[in-house]
């Protein structure tokens, strides 16, 4: 149980797209999810934290036009990342919890490279 | 502010030897703690977890003791195999229910 499922898992873009990332909980309700950007060789960072039905909470130094998140319903956030340029490039993984005490689980994350 | 620190890697260990990864945290109260693993091209998943002072948690022959008194929760397994290599990633959940990471550790398993 618990499935996270990401996609896409890879996007190789032009610099001046937008992309978007999907993310559902397949078989159980995520109340939160939350974003991360991995760097090279470096542990995740949070990027914001989205409850159904509200508006993200994004960390300090994220910019939240930049990186729209949307948590429409109980199974699934997006996350895009507008007007892509070589600095986003990069590696993003959500995940999703039944509960804000609960365990995150983990989708696979989706390699990002503007080109 | 509450953080977790854990060595660094890489760490490389023939098949079969004993594992361990150091992870200590500062934090106030008792946090949730756990460990999560990155297998080469995945995503993270959850190893193992303790919530309160002397649990032990484990899963796949990996283990991890909750010690207060120490403010650590080190990884260790008994005997590894080469498709333990992996990255991972020590973390508590700080008082606002957010993780808090270490910077991870690379394990590579020689034949």
């Amino acid at each position: 149980g618990a499935v996270v499922s990401q996609h896409p898992s890879r996007v190789i873009c032009k610099s001046g797209t937008s992309v978007k990332i999907e993310c559902r909980s397949l078989d159980f309700q995520a109340t939160t999810m939350f974003w991360y950007r991995q760097f090279p060789k470096q542990s995740l960072m949070l990027m914001a934290t989205s409850n159904e039905g509200s508006k993200a909470t994004y960390e300090q130094g994220v910019e939240k036009d930049k990186f729209l998140i949307n948590h429409a319903s109980l199974t699934l956030s997006t996350l895009t990342v507008t007007s892509a340029h070589p600095e986003d490039s990069s590696f993003y993984i959500c995940s999703a919890s039944s509960g804000v005490d609960q365990p995150q689980h983990f989708g696979d994350g989706t390699r990002l490279s503007i080109l | 502010g509450d953080s977790v620190t854990q060595m660094e890697g890489p760490v490389t260990l023939s098949e079969e030897a004993f594992l361990t990864i150091n992870c200590t945290y500062t934090a106030t109260g008792y946090p949730s703690l756990f460990w999560y693993v990155q297998y080469p091209g995945e995503g993270l998943q959850l190893l193992l977890k303790a919530t309160k002072a002397d649990d032990k948690g484990s899963n796949k022959g990996f283990e991890a003791t909750y010690r207060k008194e120490t403010t650590s929760f080190h990884l260790e397994k008994g005997s590894v195999q080469v498709s333990d290599s992996a990255v991972y990633f020590c973390a508590l959940m700080d008082s606002n229910y957010q993780l808090i990471w270490g910077a991870g550790t690379k394990l590579i398993i020689k034949p």
